[in-house]
């Protein structure tokens, strides 16, 4: 299965972009990049997915590397309620579509 | 409002004594999936099911069943629980798993003595 690597823990300011990187080396061409942030005491969230073309919505925007062997989720303004933990998922053939959830980013927001 | 709806959210058995868990969708989606989420491993999958009828097992589908005979829902059910089987879990659905964001419940913390 198509693994990801992501940063264990990120800091950032509030009311600032954040960035936060995701490696996936070993995509394959129909794997879909998902991310899900879960925050505390929470079910997983939706944020956003793609394929090979960037991505925005109202929560984020979704950065792909031309190669598809990196993604980057950038929050344009984070607040407080941004704190939790983001997941870099793939999915696709290999897995049946199914999700394989790695440990995740956890961001932490400081006022 | 759009959304998964799990029973009970907590509950505290014993060793060996049948218990149900239940997920219920009301988005009409095709898709549904049961995960386990324990300290420092993540969130595994226990099983999935792409319609009615259709189920899969997924990475820790030991100790567990699961059905599917209508679209809305899918339970969840420990035959004999176990301590090990103590952990937080999620059901999920989508329309299909194949690039559609996937709606999870509000998890079931279930710990088993």
């Amino acid at each position: 299965d198509a693994k990801t690597t992501q940063p264990n823990s990120m800091e950032s300011n509030e009311e600032e972009p954040v960035h936060l990187p995701c490696n996936h080396s070993t995509i394959s061409g129909t794997d879909y990049i998902h991310w899900y942030r879960q925050l505390p005491s929470q079910g997983p969230e939706y944020v956003i997915h793609g394929l090979t073309s960037n991505v925005n919505n109202r929560m984020a925007s979704l950065a792909i590397a031309e190669d598809r062997k990196s993604s980057t989720l950038i929050l344009h303004r984070a607040t407080l309620r941004d704190a939790a933990v983001y997941y870099c998922i793939l999915s696709g053939t290999d897995s049946n579509y199914q999700l394989i959830w790695g440990a995740g980013t956890k961001l932490i927001i400081k006022p | 409002e759009a959304q998964v709806t799990q029973n009970p959210r907590y509950l505290i058995t014993v060793t060996g004594k049948k218990l149900t868990v239940t997920c219920s969708q009301n988005m009409n989606h095709e898709y549904m999936s049961w995960y386990r989420q324990d300290p420092g491993l993540g969130l595994r999958q226990i099983y999935y099911s792409m319609n009615v009828e259709v189920t899969d097992k997924g990475d820790v589908p030991e100790g567990y069943k699961v059905s599917r005979k209508e679209k809305r829902n899918f339970p969840l059910i420990l035959e004999s629980p176990s301590p090990n089987q103590t952990s937080l879990y999620f059901c999920a659905s989508s329309f299909l798993p194949q690039g559609q964001p996937q709606h999870f419940g509000d998890g079931t913390r279930l710990s088993i003595l």
